[in-house]
């Protein structure tokens, strides 16, 4: 199974600040990658797919890049509301494979 | 409105048996693949088994295999999970959530708590 190495599993950030989350597969997935933003007690929620598409609804502070081995989770500006677990899927080959998650909590 | 509202979790034992049931509504059900997804208390997601929109084509994570089965009836637009042999670490939240086109995962339902312990 494909492996899916997220870093960092937490960070501490202020609103307003520009936050990066990255997530390496331990083989090649094209840009066959999703990430998905999960508030406590909730149901995971779809942000970005295809690596860098942008989900219907997602606001445009969210962006994605990377293809191969190597992707980025970009918030440019962060917001209150931000402040979830965020997982990287590989949905190249089954089995699918999350991230282990990166926590963002408010510094 | 999309919805799936996930049933039938709850208590086993170790070694026993559950069906996960996850009702679907605001969309044409038998068009689109589905999948479950697990969430262990205070742990990350864990992918665990995919079905396409006729049932054709199945998928598990390895831990699943010979003890999960997916299954789905297109006419009562239900998605399925039995779960056998059950053990402590199969103790998880199960989401079910629709597969839409480019493989994302853009609805998922609010997930059943399910807990194995003797």
């Amino acid at each position: 199974a494909i492996q899916m190495t997220q870093s960092p599993s937490s960070l501490s950030a202020s609103v307003g600040d520009r936050v990066t989350i990255t997530c390496r597969a331990s083989q090649g997935i094209r840009n066959d990658l999703g990430w998905y933003q999960q508030r406590p007690g909730r149901a995971p929620k779809l942000l970005i797919y295809a690596s860098s598409t942008l989900q219907s609804g997602v606001p445009s502070r969210f962006s994605g890049s990377g293809s191969g081995t190597d992707f980025t989770l970009t918030i440019s500006s962060l917001q209150p509301e931000d402040f979830a677990t965020y997982y990287c899927l590989q949905d190249y080959n089954y089995p699918w494979t999350f991230g282990q998650g990166t926590k963002v909590e408010i510094k | 409105e999309v919805q799936l509202v996930e049933s039938g979790g709850g208590l086993a034992q170790p070694g026993g048996s559950l069906r996960l049931s996850c009702a679907a509504s605001g969309f044409p059900f038998n068009l689109y693949n589905m999948n479950w997804v697990r969430q262990a208390p205070g742990k990350g997601l864990e992918w665990v088994s995919y079905i396409s929109s006729g049932g054709s084509a199945i998928y598990y994570a390895d831990s699943m295999k010979g003890r999960f089965t997916i299954s789905r009836d297109n006419v009562n637009n239900s998605l399925y999970l039995q779960m056998n042999n059950l053990r402590a670490e199969d103790t998880a939240v199960y989401y079910c959530g629709r597969v839409a086109s480019g493989w994302r995962i853009d609805y998922w339902g609010q997930g059943t708590p399910v807990t194995v312990s003797s």
